[in-house]
């Protein structure tokens, strides 16, 4: 059974700190990595992908994978109250449907 | 603009009886998806098409069919086999596997289903 594991949280952050969002996975074949934002009540959004060992980085958004540990995180620098959402880590294989971990909620306090 | 659109936004069933979800794209996907999300979890994948008139069967496919008609659109029916239908179901699309890596999937604003 593949499986996608995150800290379901919730993690509490104060206004501008860093928040670290992780995530692991099962499969060792899995080759695409991502990271949705999901606001109460609201579908997910796609926030960041990664497919090579490393870190990317998109604004405030940095994703870093390590396919060796079979791991994934996710930094939010500078935290913002808007940034306050449960975090979903999605994981799969090339022509695979992707597997979602349940998600890590992140509170944001100003 | 391009975008994933489902309805209807809220729905109910009644005992024994079928509902069907809408789920139509213009971006132009060839891969569909229909994931089932109930409180405080993750998504679960339903059913997913790759092509037109093909689909697979996800982790819970149990009281659930689909069609593949049109690449535009993909239709969800819960059956009245399926006896705890109260979620929210979400249908996502993403442009067709090829090569290594799998594009990201992008996701219509969901249905929410409950028992009347």
């Amino acid at each position: 059974q593949k499986e996608v594991e995150q800290n379901s949280g919730p993690l509490s952050v104060p206004e501008g700190a860093i928040a670290s969002l992780n995530c692991t996975y099962s499969d060792r074949g899995s080759q695409s990595f991502f990271w949705y934002r999901q606001y109460s009540g609201k579908s997910p959004e796609l926030i960041m992908s990664i497919y090579s060992n490393g870190d990317k980085e998109d604004g405030r958004f940095t994703a870093q994978l390590n396919k060796a540990s079979q791991y994934v995180s996710l930094l939010i620098r500078d935290s913002q109250p808007s940034d306050s959402a449960t975090y979903l880590c999605a994981v799969s294989q090339a022509g695979t449907a992707l597997i979602f971990g349940k998600g890590t909620t992140l509170s944001v306090s100003s | 603009d391009g975008g994933i659109t489902q309805s209807p936004k809220y729905l109910f069933r009644k005992e024994g009886q079928n509902v069907t979800l809408s789920c139509e794209q213009n971006l132009n996907h060839d891969a569909m998806y229909w994931y089932r999300q109930d409180p405080g979890q993750g998504l679960r994948l339903i059913y997913y098409s790759q092509i037109v008139n093909d689909f697979q069967k996800g982790d819970i496919a149990e009281g659930y069919s689909v069609s593949r008609e049109k690449k535009e659109s993909f239709p969800l029916t819960v059956t009245s086999a399926q006896k705890n239908p109260t979620a929210f179901y979400l249908c996502a699309s993403n442009a067709r596997w090829g090569g290594t890596s799998n594009q990201p999937q992008h996701f219509g604003d969901g249905t929410r289903l409950s028992i009347l």
